[in-house]
């Protein structure tokens, strides 16, 4: 079936530097890439998201890249700050196509101040 | 206030005693989902809704069942429980077109002895 491979799954970074976390999806049809934040205790939240015609988004500190040849899309977090500190899923759907929407297994960033 | 909202936050019961997590979104979302989530295993969809009276399965769908009657409602039946659904489980929403970018409910802990 559908998978979403999701690496590393730790991420330890000092304050300041960047962070990658990086996915690979199996399903051609995917169309859609979410990447959801979840804080300790907290629901998890969106972030940012692209979508298959676009090979990369920014929002302020968050990045995302997109190839779908290769079908792998990562999220960039440059000058990490501790409240980045989290577990951050990526995740993927066929958009308007179907309802599932599969997600990786996470990444546990930690940001040391 | 735009929410999801779940009943119970904590659950602790026994093998084989039926439960109903509820789910109510205010927010006119046509699309529902429950996630259950564990460690290392990310967030696995258990079943979503398209809209009233659809719904299907995600990746792990045995040993639940769902309704979707009324739009703003999807509750998820555990009709026997098992110590293995012992989980966080997440209900969240979105409208239809938008698959990827849910908005999720506070959580239901979910133990079984």
């Amino acid at each position: 079936g559908e998978n979403v491979e999701q690496h590393p799954s730790t991420l330890s970074v000092q304050e300041g530097d960047s962070a990658v976390i990086k996915c690979t999806y199996s399903d051609s049809a995917s169309n859609y890439f979410p990447w959801y934040k979840q804080e300790l205790g907290k629901r998890p939240q969106l972030i940012i998201d692209i979508r298959s015609n676009v090979g990369e988004k920014k929002d302020q500190r968050i990045a995302v890249t997109l190839n779908k040849t290769a079908k792998h899309f990562s999220l960039h977090i440059t000058e990490t700050q501790p409240e980045d500190s989290a577990v951050y899923f990526c995740a993927a759907s066929r958009g308007n196509q179907g309802g599932k929407l599969i997600f990786g297994q996470g990444t546990e960033l930690s940001v040391k101040p | 206030e735009a929410q999801v909202t779940q009943n119970p936050r904590y659950l602790i019961t026994v093998t084989g005693k039926k439960l109903t997590v509820t789910c109510s979104q205010n927010m006119n979302h046509e699309y529902m989902s429950w996630y259950r989530q564990d460690p290392g295993l990310g967030l696995r969809q258990i079943y979503y809704s398209m809209n009233v009276e659809v719904t299907d399965k995600g990746d792990v769908p045995e040993g639940y069942k769902v309704s979707r009657k009324e739009k703003r409602n999807f509750p998820l039946i555990l009709e026997s429980p098992s110590p293995n659904q012992t989980s966080l489980y997440f209900c969240a929403s979105s409208y239809r077109g938008r698959v990827g970018e849910q908005y999720f409910g506070p959580g239901t802990r979910l133990t079984v002895t």
